[in-house]
């Protein structure tokens, strides 16, 4: 079955670029029927939506996030990326990759999810 | 874009049913049928729990259910257990194609 796992620093500091990579296992990232996302979540609140990537490359971004976001996918290993510039510590957070049901449903894998802080 | 609004907390005993709602616009909830539900223990990664608005992927047993009227959602939990005690969260794509949650509801089983 389909597993996927993130992978990047735990520590990040204020005005860096946040690099993180997920990698898919037990199946092909190619797969047209899904999409590639990540999603965060800062300590004690809600889930928040950073983005999303087809195999072919299109991407889609949260508005609020969309200045400092940049998603790759990577076919040949099997990995999607993301890169969070100018971070500050309200990027701190638990951030996770899943896969998305076509272009409009349900994120039906998850990550473990990595936990990422921003200090000095 | 703006969280969809849901409650803090919802509480009840076991064996009760609750329902948590999730309270969007036309531009999300209100416009497309695809709203989803998660369950999140802490600690842990979220789990789906409902897709379309209704539907049940493999494994979550039928004590939870999905519906939807207008621009709100609605998860039910029948015949509460004790392993349901977690925090929940909705999610629904939007007309500009991306995706909002809901602030999360903590689910205590009294």
């Amino acid at each position: 079955q389909v597993q996927l796992q993130e992978s990047g620093p735990g520590l990040v500091k204020p005005s860096q670029t946040l690099s993180l990579t997920c990698t898919v296992s037990g199946g092909s990232i190619s797969s047209g029927d899904y999409y590639w996302s990540w999603i965060r979540q800062p300590p004690g609140k809600g889930l928040e939506w950073i983005g999303y990537i087809y195999y072919s490359g299109s991407t889609y971004y949260n508005p609020s996030l969309k200045s400092r976001v940049t998603i790759s996918v990577d076919t040949s290993k099997n990995q999607f990326s993301l890169k969070l510039s100018s971070v500050t510590a309200a990027d701190t957070a638990v951030y996770y990759c899943a896969r998305v049901v076509g272009p409009y449903d349900a994120f039906d894998i998850w990550g473990q999810g990595t936990m990422v802080t921003v200090s000095s | 874009q703006s969280a969809l609004t849901q409650p803090a907390s919802v509480s009840g005993s076991p064996g009760q049913s609750i329902t948590i709602s999730c309270t969007g616009t036309s531009s999300d909830v209100g416009g497309y049928n695809y709203v989803s539900w998660y369950q999140q223990h802490p600690g842990k990664a979220p789990k789906l729990m409902i897709y379309e608005v209704s539907n049940r992927p493999s494994g979550v047993p039928d004590r939870f259910s999905g519906s939807k009227s207008g621009n709100t959602a609605s998860l039910t939990i029948s015949g509460l257990q004790a392993e349901d005690e977690a925090d929940y969260y909705c999610s629904s794509y939007t007309s500009s194609s991306t995706y909002v949650f809901g602030t999360g509801t903590k689910v205590t089983v009294l």
